[in-house]
């Protein structure tokens, strides 16, 4: 168990709706990242927060979006899903004034039908 | 293209031997990590290896960096079936972006 939380653990959902993915990272962290798997594109990072505010973007569509809240939990909102949005999505968190290790969280499996 | 790219795709070796993966990546950066993954599961983390540092050891995992050729590798000695898993390299860039390798699937065979 890393002590990185996510919730829901299975998510499906038709095409065109929004959802949303919960995290919550390991006691004292204050990064949280998010990563999207998939079959064909593999482990992409889409984003990271830091104490609140957003520190990198990587592959994050539009009709996606996230915020850390001050109690430190984020959530990664994703709109008009598409059934290419399909995907585990990660979440990890890692411990402050560090570019170290990741602690990922079990995944939300998203299926979009 | 992803960043990181590793080879071989899968590995299949009877239990005790050892088991090297490599990873190459394309831009500058912080440090290098491995990750294991279960099956549809979380990754974990193995190890990390600063920009600076050029091997380093963990248990039976060695991990080697080299940033000239932007390649690093990761060997497993004296495997066991519990480590039948995929294996990722992730590098931090110094643009602050974090990118995953393809995977290696290893298979551990008892």
């Amino acid at each position: 168990d890393s002590g990185v939380t996510q919730t829901p653990k299975h998510l499906i959902t038709a095409t065109g709706q929004r959802v949303t993915l919960r995290c919550s990272p390991r006691s004292g962290d204050l990064s949280v990242y998010w990563y999207q798997q998939s079959l064909d594109q593999g482990l992409q990072f889409l984003i990271q927060y830091y104490n609140g505010e957003e520190r990198a973007k990587g592959n994050i569509l539009e009709r996606f979006s996230a915020q850390q809240f001050p109690d430190l939990h984020s959530e990664l909102n994703l709109s008009s899903l598409e059934l290419g949005d399909s995907a585990l999505y990660f979440c990890a968190s890692s411990a402050p004034g560090t570019r170290g290790e990741q602690y990922f969280g079990p995944g939300t499996r998203l299926t979009v039908t | 293209s992803q960043q990181g790219e590793e080879d071989p795709q899968a590995l299949s070796i009877q239990e005790g031997e050892n088991a090297t993966m490599n990873c190459s990546y394309k831009t500058s950066i912080n440090n290098l990590q491995w990750y294991r993954q279960n099956s549809g599961r979380g990754l974990v983390h193995l190890i990390l290896i600063r920009s600076n540092e050029r091997e380093k050891h963990s248990g039976r995992l060695r991990v080697t960096l080299d940033t000239s050729k932007k390649s690093s590798s990761l060997l497993i000695t004296a495997s066991r079936a519990a480590d039948t898993a995929s294996y990722f390299c992730a590098t931090a860039t110094t643009g602050n972006q974090f990118y995953f390798g393809t995977g290696t699937s290893l298979t551990v065979i008892p």
